[in-house]
């Protein structure tokens, strides 16, 4: 099956300071991804649709300028966290369907932030 | 957009026993409905799945059931094991991004 993978696995950073979470479709191309939010027992929630090439498309309630988005090639899509409080802290997974898209998507192996 | 409703929230039963989840949509416009376990910290697994045309998919212990006049959908798990415990979510889409409900905490107990 198609592969996905997220890197870094796990990361931890100070208040105020910007994390780089990648995204990267190993063996199809992407066109869409999508980045889910997980908080401790809760369930999966989609922050934005990235788009090859394009803006991406937020979610209500979810701050562009501060959950940054670049789909720049159809492989590779990034979410960088700006400026990150400890209530950024939470389990972030991206995901992608094959190129056949078939409804399936595929998940990344997940990026959990701790801001102290 | 989507509302995807999941009950129960915990559910725990004997080994060997039948464990059932079930789970309602609002948009009559979804046509795709899969089930994920998701074990602590790891990314979410497709068990199964089964898309608007079908009324009924198994594999193996697990099957699905879709009633689309009524909006939903139910996981079954058959003589489970304790290895099945974990979280288990229901989504729905029509394309693009899966919209989860809330998820079900299983515990399977020897």
């Amino acid at each position: 099956g198609a592969v996905v993978s997220q890197h870094p696995s796990w990361v931890i950073c100070k208040s105020g300071t910007s994390v780089k979470i990648e995204c990267r479709s190993l063996d199809f191309q992407a066109t869409t991804m999508f980045w889910y939010r997980q908080f401790p027992k809760q369930s999966l929630m989609l922050m934005a649709t990235s788009n090859e090439g394009s803006k991406a498309t937020y979610e209500q309630g979810v701050e562009k300028d501060k959950f940054l988005i670049n789909h720049a090639s159809l492989t590779l899509s990034t979410l960088t966290v700006t400026s990150a409080h400890p209530e950024d802290s939470s389990f972030y997974i991206c995901s992608a369907p094959n190129s056949v898209y078939t409804g399936e998507l595929f998940f990344g192996e997940g990026s959990r932030l701790t801001v102290l | 957009g989507e509302n995807v409703e999941q009950h129960p929230s915990t559910l725990s039963v004997q080994e060997g026993d039948s464990a059932v989840i079930k789970c309602t949509y609002s948009d009559s416009a979804s046509n795709y409905f899969p089930w994920y376990k998701q074990e602590l910290g790891k990314r979410p697994q497709l068990i199964i799945d089964i898309r608007s045309n079908v009324g009924e998919k198994k594999d193996q212990r697990i099957a699905v059931t879709l009633n689309k006049t009524a909006k939903h959908f139910s996981l079954h798990i058959t003589e489970t094991q304790p290895e099945d415990s974990a979280v288990y979510f229901c989504a729905a889409s029509l394309t693009g991004a899966l919209n989860f409900g809330k998820g079900t905490s299983l515990l399977v107990t020897p």
